[in-house]
């Protein structure tokens, strides 16, 4: 079915280590995929994306990792700042009806000071 | 630059009422997707529009439409309210529409409250 899965509802770090958010996606065939960071009362946020014919992106203090073998995806967040606190969504882009995102949950990132 | 705006921001509605929902995309986008977002969860995807033509259509019943307009803003109506369409919508935009992979951008939302 259509899924977009994550491992962890919650995550709790201290200000300056580093996060780790994983996701599972179900689809096999899908070949893009994308995480968004979404604060209180606002919409998500582009972060960072990634094509199937990667395994790992890097952005600034952000980096994914693709692994289509097990269909998972983590987006690692390097020196966590409060400002990171927000859920954070993986979503994965399905061919067909338009290439709509299927996202998942979410993670709710918590820094503590 | 402008991002995607979206109006009202907030909206409440009782049963039965219909709703209209506005979007104007990024300067140069000429794709627009709509989604739901219930409190909780992810966004589930309603619309998608390119170039003024229908390009996907989520799992949602007939009582929502959309359409696109030349200048590419959209509107999502939702007729015959139900309590369960409270909820917070999403425009997106992209630059293309369809198969591409283009960034899908989010405009803040209108959160709508049916009572």
């Amino acid at each position: 079915g259509e899924s977009v899965g994550l491992h962890l509802p919650t995550l709790s770090v201290q200000e300056g280590d580093n996060s780790i958010i994983n996701c599972a996606y179900s689809n096999s065939a899908s070949d893009y995929f994308i995480w968004y960071k979404q604060e209180s009362g606002k919409g998500p946020q582009f972060i960072i994306d990634i094509r199937s014919n990667m395994d790992k992106r890097q952005g600034q203090r952000v980096t994914v990792l693709l692994n289509k073998t097990v269909k998972h995806l983590s987006l690692q967040i390097a020196a966590t700042q409060p400002g990171d606190s927000a859920v954070y969504f993986c979503a994965e882009r399905w061919w067909g009806q338009g290439g709509k995102l299927i996202f998942g949950q979410g993670t709710e990132l918590s820094v503590k000071p | 630059d402008a991002g995607v705006t979206q109006s009202p921001t907030h909206l409440i509605k009782t049963r039965g009422q219909h709703v209209t929902l506005r979007c104007s995309p990024i300067s140069g986008h000429k794709s627009v997707s709509w989604y739901q977002q219930v409190l909780g969860q992810g966004p589930q995807f309603i619309f998608q529009y390119y170039e003024k033509e229908e390009r996907g259509r989520g799992n949602f019943p007939d009582r929502f439409s959309a359409r696109q307009f030349p200048n590419y803003s959209s509107e999502l109506n939702v007729n015959a309210l139900l309590l369960g369409d409270s909820a917070l919508y999403l425009c997106a935009s992209s630059l293309e529409g369809g198969e591409s992979t283009d960034t899908q951008y989010f405009g803040p939302g209108t959160r709508l409250t049916v009572l």
